[in-house]
């Protein structure tokens, strides 16, 4: 969906390097998460806020955190690279008022040497 | 704690035949139940999505599910797949009393042949 951007789309890095992953929206929504996708076991959430000053941890927070600077803004970031941190990331956001659908980008692919 | 069971990892079926992918939730409140899809190298879009009143719900592309309560079960169904359709299926479900939080399984892969 055009309405959720994320930069880069590839990226490759190598072990221990810090890394930021950024995602944008223009659909006006409070809500943004952030989740992993891995072979065979689905999306994985990462870390959700449902605004700018609510920043919440999901499943798998350890070795992550985010980065809140605008409603239309959520970054993430990896402290730390490690090579099972090699995935595809993806953004996401979500309107109340929608029932909660959430909307996704195009995801960035991460390659952690 | 809550999970979404996706029966099926991989599914592969001629063009014209019949599709239903299983769906099944461990949460016994209200939910609310989608089925988005992920086409080879692009994000997940949404099929379909439930909320209350009638059980069956119809989304695009010919798709479309039915909410069991009382199985816990919100399945996936298409009477004639097409070759476009192959793609990854995810089920996900969202807790009535939760704010914003999907639960997703863990995806079926469909390979329709031609």
């Amino acid at each position: 969906d055009a309405d959720v951007t994320q930069t880069p789309r590839n990226r490759i890095t190598k072990t221990g390097k810090r890394i930021m992953l950024e995602c944008s929206q223009t659909k006006g929504h409070d809500r943004m998460y952030w989740y992993r996708q891995d072979p065979g076991l689905g999306l994985r959430l990462i870390y959700y806020s449902f605004d700018v000053k609510d920043i919440n941890k999901g499943e798998i927070s350890d070795g992550y955190s985010v980065s809140r600077q605008a409603q239309a803004k959520f970054s993430l970031s990896l402290e730390s690279a490690i090579p099972n941190q090699t995935a595809l990331y993806f953004c996401a956001t979500s309107d109340p008022g929608l029932h909660e659908t959430q909307y996704f980008g195009p995801g960035t692919r991460l390659l952690v040497l | 704690a809550q999970s979404v069971s996706q029966h099926n990892h991989h599914v592969i079926l001629s063009e014209a035949a019949s599709l239903e992918l299983g769906c099944n939730y461990s949460y016994g409140g209200t939910v609310n139940l989608f089925w988005y899809v992920q086409y080879p190298g692009q994000h997940l879009q949404l099929l379909l999505k439930y909320f209350s009143g009638d059980p069956l719900v119809k989304g695009i592309k010919g798709f479309e599910a039915e909410f069991i309560k009382s199985k816990f079960s919100f399945n996936l169904r298409k009477p004639s797949v097409q070759w476009s359709d192959t793609a990854e299926y995810f089920c996900a479900v969202k807790k009535g009393s939760t704010l914003g939080r999907l639960y997703f399984g863990r995806g079926t892969q469909l390979t329709v042949w031609p």
